[in-house]
């Protein structure tokens, strides 16, 4: 059973650029949520979708957007990069429909530097 | 809104012992899930086990298991037989009404031959 797939894996982009990561859930999934993951802030929650529609959001400006689509397959978008934006994100995939379960589970990440 | 905290920030363990990796969680969410998670440097978050705020019963996944304390609010890990694979980070998260996650600082485990 394939899992979480998050592409690219690594990336480098210079500020003022955008960027858009790709995220393909484990089969059967339709939850996907986002993380970012800095060495200042820690692992923080940036938003969720389930069926295409963004049911939480994080404390992220609007540069910060996603979303997902029919075969549950999410995209996160990125503008205006600056230089705090360099982070690993996550994305983690659930079955859950409901409250969030043991069933979650994260990909490898795409690491993002900006420069 | 929900806080955990993760006191160790290095642990060091030989080979083959047991270790506790302390999770400490606050929340005002009356129906909860604690997990944890492994990191190795390869950056992938690895599921380790799961433990809801109703069950009564400590979870258990191989040599992973969680001491659940509610009334203390401590939701610790206990890995049995260290192995040098296990050396990574280690976090610990919360769930609760909001469909997100409410992870720790970490704690950086290394396993000593």
């Amino acid at each position: 059973k394939a899992g979480v797939t998050q592409t690219p894996r690594y990336l480098i982009k210079t500020r003022g650029q955008q960027v858009t990561l790709s995220c393909s859930p484990i089969s059967g999934h339709r939850s996907v949520s986002w993380y970012q993951q800095t060495p200042g802030q820690g692992l923080q929650f940036l938003f969720e979708y389930f069926s295409e529609t963004q049911r939480n959001k994080g404390n992220f400006p609007g540069r910060f957007s996603g979303r997902q689509f029919s075969n549950s397959r999410s995209e996160m978008n990125v503008s205006t990069l600056e230089l705090g934006d360099s982070a690993l994100y996550l994305c983690a995939s659930s079955r859950s429909e409901r409250k969030v379960t043991g069933e979650l589970f994260f990909g490898e990440g795409s690491r993002l530097t900006v420069l | 809104a929900q806080k955990i905290t993760q006191t160790q920030p290095g642990m060091f363990v030989q080979e083959k012992e047991a270790v506790t990796l302390d999770c400490t969680y606050d929340t005002s969410d009356q129906s909860y899930g604690l997990f944890w998670y492994k990191q190795p440097s390869s950056g992938e978050m690895i599921f380790l086990i799961y433990q809801g705020s109703y069950d009564e019963q400590n979870a258990t996944e191989g040599r992973y298991s969680l001491n659940f304390q509610k009334a203390r609010k401590s939701a610790n890990l206990v890995i049995s037989a260290s192995q040098l694979g296990d050396s990574a980070m280690y976090f610990c998260a919360a769930s609760g009404s909001a469909r997100q996650l409410t992870f720790g600082s970490g704690t950086q485990l290394t396993v000593l031959p």
